[in-house]
């Protein structure tokens, strides 16, 4: 399996809404990424976890919460968010540092509306 | 962290080979030069990746000059399927991945 699986592919929700994206893979990668790409703008990183652990936060409003329950799992939780939050959000993992040639596997992303 | 500079967007014809062309002005010395492409609702894909001189893949040529402020990724004999977004990144030690705003390559008939 070579694959990062999104889950759902598109979902709408209202402002007062708590939903949930999932992220999976079974590649044994030690990191994980979540992104999110407005259209026709780069991807721009939110959170990125390392062995389970989260490592980075780009100062990404709380009404965004990750979490990683294993090392196949990511999940971002949605709560409370505005129609600006509208996006694609990208699930990706990788075996090691990009430095060192592991290039990062993007999943197809899941289209989110918030109405 | 070192920005990126590239052509917003580019066309060229079927068959023919596409250089794009990536301005890294201020790359460290313990940065690589990455290149990835993405297509409408997908998520970005990995191409290539080099330090210095010449990498070759089964999909793409990556050349990078002695000075490394620059490099070129080089796409031989294009299809129409290559129409895309191509994003050039510096990496560094850490796991961050910026991209830049990338160029939209359009393959014409």
């Amino acid at each position: 399996d070579t694959e990062v699986t999104q889950t759902p592919k598109h979902l709408v929700m209202g402002m007062t809404n708590k939903k949930s994206l999932k992220c999976e893979q079974h590649m044994g990668h030690r990191a994980m990424y979540w992104y999110k790409q407005k259209a026709k703008k780069p991807p721009e990183l939110m959170f990125v976890y390392s062995y389970e652990k989260l490592s980075i936060n780009e100062s990404v409003p709380s009404r965004f919460s990750p979490e990683c329950p294993n090392s196949s799992l990511l999940n971002l939780h949605l709560h409370a968010l505005q129609p600006e939050d509208s996006a694609l959000y990208l699930c990706a993992s990788s075996q090691g540092l990009a430095r060192d040639g592991y290039g990062y596997t993007f999943g197809s992303g899941t289209r989110l509306t918030v109405v | 962290l070192a920005k990126t500079t590239q052509p917003i967007s580019m066309d060229s014809y079927e068959g023919q080979e596409v250089n794009i062309t990536c301005s890294h002005n201020n790359i460290a010395t313990n940065d690589y030069i990455t290149w990835y492409q993405q297509f409408p609702s997908q998520g970005p894909r990995f191409i290539i990746q080099g330090y210095k001189t010449k990498v070759t893949n089964e999909v793409a040529s990556l050349f990078i000059p002695a000075d490394r402020k620059s490099s070129t990724l080089s796409l031989p004999r294009v299809s129409l399927s290559d129409t895309a977004v191509y994003y050039c990144l510096v990496v560094w030690g850490n796991e961050k991945l910026t991209f830049g705003t990338g160029t939209r390559l359009t393959i014409i008939p």
